[in-house]
């Protein structure tokens, strides 16, 4: 059994540039969180899909962040305009929508914006 | 709003010590589900126990126990016999329940460094 995966594991980009995350999630989960989370403190909810539905949005995810699930499989994350202080870890989780839900994480993206 | 603190920072003891991870929160919910999560430096985040906050029993598991008291809003970690690859960060975290299912998001404490020396 795969557990959730993330592409790429680290992104180095300029100010200004444009990125796009990959999660896998695994395979017989319907849930699909994001989550931001950046040095010494815990991470913070961004996001989630329940198959392709975006059915929650953090105050945290401004316009230059954007989400999608296509199909309710893989998901993506955009981040347009980049800025220093969206370096972060963005960490994707999936889960089973039922009672005793319990998330499972990925690897997750570290991003530096220079 | 919900809030989950984890007071200590770091923790630091040597090897075969029994060390606790203390966690309180705050919720409004009648029913909840409190996690304990672990991020080794590799990053990745490993779900290590959730509890129902209608089940107060406590558990262990292996070197690992859990004590949830509701009382105090407390749910702290003891790792019994500490190993150097106990070092990693522990986090808490808290999501609703509504109607039986969890209600998606976590939300995690600032996370505790424990460090284990040989």
């Amino acid at each position: 059994d795969t557990g959730v995966s993330q592409n790429p594991r680290h992104k180095i980009t300029k100010r200004g540039q444009n990125v796009t995350f990959r999660c896998d999630p695994i395979s017989e989960h319907n849930r699909l969180y994001w989550y931001r989370q950046t040095l010494g403190q815990g991470p913070e909810f961004l996001t989630y899909f329940q198959n392709e539905a975006q059915l929650e949005k953090s105050r945290l995810l401004s316009d230059r962040f954007s989400a999608e699930r296509p199909k309710g499989s893989f998901s993506t994350l955009e981040i347009q305009r980049t800025e220093q202080g969206d370096s972060a870890m963005y960490l994707c989780a999936s889960s089973s929508k039922g009672y005793q839900e319990t998330q499972y994480f990925g690897p997750g993206t570290r991003l530096l914006v220079l | 709003a919900q809030k989950v603190t984890q007071a200590q920072t770091e923790i630091s003891v040597v090897e075969k010590e029994d060390v606790t991870l203390d966690c309180v929160y705050e919720t409004r919910d009648t029913t909840y589900y409190l996690f304990w999560y672990k991020q080794p430096p590799s990053g990745e985040l490993v779900f290590l126990i959730r509890r129902n906050s209608f089940d107060e029993q406590n558990e262990i598991s292996g070197r690992y126990s859990w004590n949830f008291q509701k009382s105090t809003s407390s749910f702290n970690f003891t790792i019994t016999a500490s190993q150097v690859v106990d070092s990693a960060v522990y986090f808490c975290a808290l999501s609703r329940n509504a109607g039986g299912t969890s209600y998606g998001k976590l939300t995690f404490g600032q996370g505790t460094i424990l460090t284990v020396h040989p």
